[in-house]
């Protein structure tokens, strides 16, 4: 049972590139999340999904996009990536109540 | 909104006690939980309570609730060096979303 799997775990873009981050739970989870992970800030909500084919705007959503074509997959996508956006990216799925599981992280460094 | 506030760091000595606390604002929240992230790892869930509990107790953690002051602490008897870590308080109102606080690095001096 892997639980939450993030891909990639470190990645390095230059300014203005794109990539998708990947994460796939095998919980059979109805919620997924994405957070970003700053020095000093916990942990901010970027974008959200309560199930299949559905997506909402968490605290810092500006930049990104999400899409969960499938239950068990969740994708956050930088359109052109800013330095900004160098952070730790933790996804994480849940069923209400029951706290969350968490991805081990992804590292972007944008330069 | 919604506010979850912790102190950023603490130090304790091997075999002390660790107190991490949290102050959280949302009357509503049914849940309250302690996540521990290590370096380099993501958060690992260790404890949760309801917010109809005063006290929960799990091994070497006690998890006080005082809902009237939204206080909530977590206290680690015997601390070891591997319980150095991050650790966040986070609240939910059995919606969707959880709210982290900014999470308290635990050191512990040998």
């Amino acid at each position: 049972n892997a639980g939450v799997t993030q891909t990639p775990k470190f990645r390095v873009l230059k300014t203005g590139q794109s990539m998708t981050l990947l994460c796939a739970q095998d919980m059979n989870h109805e919620y997924m999340y994405w957070y970003r992970q700053d020095p000093g800030m916990g942990l901010r909500l970027i974008h959200y999904s309560v199930g299949e084919g559905t997506t909402a705007k968490g605290e810092v959503p500006d930049g990104y996009n999400v899409s969960r074509l499938k239950k068990q997959n969740f994708l956050l996508g930088l359109e052109s990536a800013a330095p900004s956006q160098t952070s730790v990216y933790f996804c994480a799925s849940s069923d209400r109540g029951d706290g969350y599981t968490f991805g081990s992280g992804t590292r972007l460094t944008v330069v | 909104g919604e506010d979850v506030e912790q102190s950023l760091f603490l130090s304790v000595r091997e075999g002390d006690s660790s107190v991490i606390n949290c102050t959280y604002t949302d009357s509503s929240s049914t849940y309250l939980y302690w996540y521990k992230q290590e370096p380099g790892a993501g958060l690992q869930l260790l404890t949760y309570i309801f917010s109809n509990m005063d006290m929960k107790q799990d091994q070497r953690l006690t998890v006080l609730l005082n809902k009237k002051d939204k206080h909530l602490s977590l206290r680690i008897a015997d601390t070891q060096t591997g319980d150095s870590a991050i650790y966040f308080c986070a609240e939910n109102d059995y919606g969707q979303n959880f709210v982290f606080g900014p999470g308290t690095r635990l050191s512990v001096l040998p």
